[in-house]
């Protein structure tokens, strides 16, 4: 199993450039995750997907877009790069079977995308 | 809504010394409470978790208790090495399955 992983792991960009962020897991996990990781702070989530189909906003999901046509893909699109977007960006996975309202489920990280936006 | 205060680091430690992260948080409901650590260059991988008060997770001789009376979850470890060096994030699962995390504590073990 590779686990979750993540292309490419390096990038920069021009203010207005566009990217797509790619991410795939080989674990059958139904739910998959897109967090953003700056300088000195915890991760905060950008979009998640519950399944094939179906995505929903995080806490910071302005300028990002996303889509899941498949249980293993989970590309996270910037269209008009800003500065404000440089960061590392990580994609996770987690099955769940549903259930209470508190999730127990591990969540599993690829190893990063670090991007940069001059 | 949902928020973890993790204490601030950086945490500069000597091979075989107790290691203490203090954790706590603020949530509604019952949430799960779990401790991520990063080496260097790498994604997050669970270190432990605790999914109901009173609940001691544990790995790699780390152990955090879940205590809901003081909304806490520090992070022990009797004797660090210097492999255990990295950056330490202490998070918790609300609604819909997303995670909140701390600010993450850097620590570095010298041998």
């Amino acid at each position: 199993n590779a686990g979750v992983t993540q292309t490419p792991k390096f990038r920069i960009l021009k203010i207005g450039q566009s990217m797509t962020l790619q991410c795939a897991q080989d674990m059958n996990h139904n739910y998959m995750y897109w967090y953003r990781q700056d300088p000195g702070m915890g991760l905060k989530l950008i979009y998640y997907s519950v399944g094939a189909g179906i995505t929903d906003k995080g806490e910071v999901p302005n300028g990002y877009n996303v889509s899941r046509s498949t249980t293993e893909d989970f590309p996270l699109r910037l269209e008009l790069a800003a500065p404000s977007q440089t960061s590392v960006y990580f994609c996770a996975s987690s099955y769940s079977t549903g259930g209470s309202r508190s999730s127990t489920d591990t969540q599993y990280f690829g190893p990063g995308t670090r991007l940069t936006v001059l | 809504g949902n928020s973890v205060t993790q204490m601030e680091g950086p945490v500069t430690l000597s091979e075989e010394a107790f290691l203490t992260i203090n954790c706590t948080y603020t949530a509604t409901g019952y949430p799960s409470l779990f401790w991520y650590v990063q080496y260097p260059g790498e994604g997050l991988q669970l270190l432990l978790k605790a999914t109901k008060a009173d609940d001691k997770g544990s790995n790699k001789g780390f152990e955090a208790t879940y205590r809901k009376e003081t909304t806490s979850f520090h992070l022990e470890k009797g004797s660090v090495q210097v492999s255990d060096s990295a950056v330490y994030f202490c998070a918790l699962s609300g609604s819909a399955r997303q995670l909140t995390f701390g600010s993450g504590t850097q620590l570095t073990v010298l041998p």
